[in-house]
């Protein structure tokens, strides 16, 4: 298996809604990445798990709040957004933190806020 | 932080023709420069990188250069086909270094390849 895998694929949801979106790969990697991609602009990194552990957060705000369960696993929890919030979030995984190794990206949920 | 600069935001070309894209980045601690391809509604795709220690890298009609000197690498497209038609981005991060780091993207280059 060497795919990163995301549900839901679209999510609306209000702004006084929580909802998660996941992200799940198979592939043994043990670093994890959320990117926020808003129309017609690059890929933000927001956070970063490595062996499980949250090593960097883009100073993002606490309406997100990343999870990572096991290795396999890495959640991003919504509460209380903006519309401004709205884009697609697009989830990464790589073989091994502390090494040059490739970053594969998955499919992305699109997010709208109303 | 890293910053990364890409140009052109758009390029069209002749099928047949070459394509180059160039980026330059800030950090002269980034020792990894991939590049991505992303076609409308899907995922970034991974089509080729490199690493500081190389100056060049080719897989077959793509081909990367980078001058660590000038802080400077492209992107080469030969021979394009209409498949090529996509948005792609450049990319640094400084990775080897004990942990996990993102990627800093360019602004990215919208391909088109006219008929």
């Amino acid at each position: 298996d060497t795919e990163v895998t995301q549900t839901p694929k679209h999510l609306v949801m209000g702004m006084t809604n929580k909802k998660s979106l996941k992200c799940e790969q198979h592939m043994g990697h043990r670093a994890m990445y959320w990117y926020k991609q808003k129309a017609k602009k690059p890929p933000e990194l927001m956070f970063v798990y490595s062996y499980e552990k949250l090593s960097i957060n883009e100073s993002v705000p606490s309406r997100f709040s990343p999870e990572c369960p096991n290795s396999s696993l890495l959640n991003l929890h919504l509460h209380a957004l903006q519309p401004e919030d709205s884009a697609l979030y697009l989830c990464a995984s790589s073989q091994a933190p502390g090494w040059i190794y490739e970053q594969y990206f998955g499919p992305g949920t699109r997010l709208t806020v109303t | 932080g890293e910053n990364v600069e890409q140009h052109p935001s758009t390029l069209s070309v002749q099928e047949g023709d070459s394509a180059v894209i160039k980026c330059t980045y800030s950090d002269s601690a980034s020792n990894y420069f991939p590049w991505y391809k992303q076609e409308l509604g899907k995922r970034p795709q991974l089509i080729i990188d490199i690493r500081s220690n190389v100056g060049e890298k080719k897989d077959q009609r793509i081909a990367v250069t980078l001058n660590k000197t000038a802080k400077h690498f492209s992107l080469h497209i030969t021979e394009t086909q209409p498949e090529d038609s996509a948005v792609y981005f450049c990319a640094a991060t400084e990775s080897g270094g004990g942990g996990a780091d993102g990627l800093t993207f360019g602004k990215g280059t919208h391909l088109i390849i006219q008929p």
